[in-house]
């Protein structure tokens, strides 16, 4: 399974944008890479998904380049309320299910 | 929008109890999963459950862990024996597909004393 690696900490101002990089150096050809929201005393929450270029929801944007050794998260103007630890993971289905190895995360606080 | 449910939210347990914590998975999801959390550290994978069967465990899941899906809708996290170590949030996830969208609960608390 690819190691993660991230910040440990990021601190932003409301109304800024945020992007959170994730290193995965030994990605392997069947991985997704997965971004989930935690917040204290709660359990993660999937935020966004890709396999290469560039995916966008209503929360997030996730871009990831051509060797997918990395990937970022851009946040867009964030708000007090998305203080919380931000984990990248790289998913890979093994015997029909995935098996997600969360690292240690991004601590992200948002500051007035 | 369905959710899955974890009860209690708390347990306290004295050191060698057995206890057992549940889950309740979203309708017509397939796949299970237990993971941990100690306070302040990352959250691990325990153990993934598919088809009434115990697809993968990590080396977390020792002979002190066992899962069950004893009805249609239950998945429960049993710890024998338990230790102070085993103090954590376990959390329950569930996915519909073999996908990456894991959709978890908002875990147990488990003290040990």
């Amino acid at each position: 399974l690819a190691k993660t690696t991230q910040p440990i900490s990021m601190d932003s101002y409301e109304g800024q944008e945020v992007n959170i990089t994730c290193s995965h150096n030994n990605i392997a050809t069947n991985d997704y890479i997965t971004w989930y929201q935690q917040f204290p005393s709660q359990g993660p929450r999937f935020i966004i998904q890709g396999y290469k270029t560039k995916v966008t929801n209503e929360v997030a944007s996730l871009f990831i380049p051509a060797d997918r050794k990395s990937s970022t998260l851009s946040l867009p103007r964030v708000s007090l309320s998305d203080t919380a630890v931000y984990y990248c993971l790289v998913g890979s289905e093994e015997r029909g299910t995935y098996k997600y190895i969360f690292g240690t995360g991004t601590r992200l606080k948002v500051l007035a | 929008e369905p959710e899955v449910t974890q009860t209690p939210s708390h347990q306290v347990t004295q050191m060698g109890q057995e206890v057992i914590l549940r889950c309740v998975p979203i309708s017509n999801h397939l796949y299970f999963y237990w993971y941990r959390q100690i306070l302040g550290q990352k959250v691990e994978f325990l153990v993934s459950f598919y088809n009434n069967e115990i697809s993968e465990k990590s080396e977390i899941f020792d002979d002190q862990f066992s899962v069950e899906r004893p009805d249609g809708s239950n998945f429960t996290l049993k710890i024998r024996s338990t230790k102070l170590e085993d103090s954590a949030m376990y959390f329950c996830a569930s996915v519909r597909t073999a996908t990456y969208e894991q959709y978890f609960g908002p875990g147990t608390r488990l003290t040990v004393t």
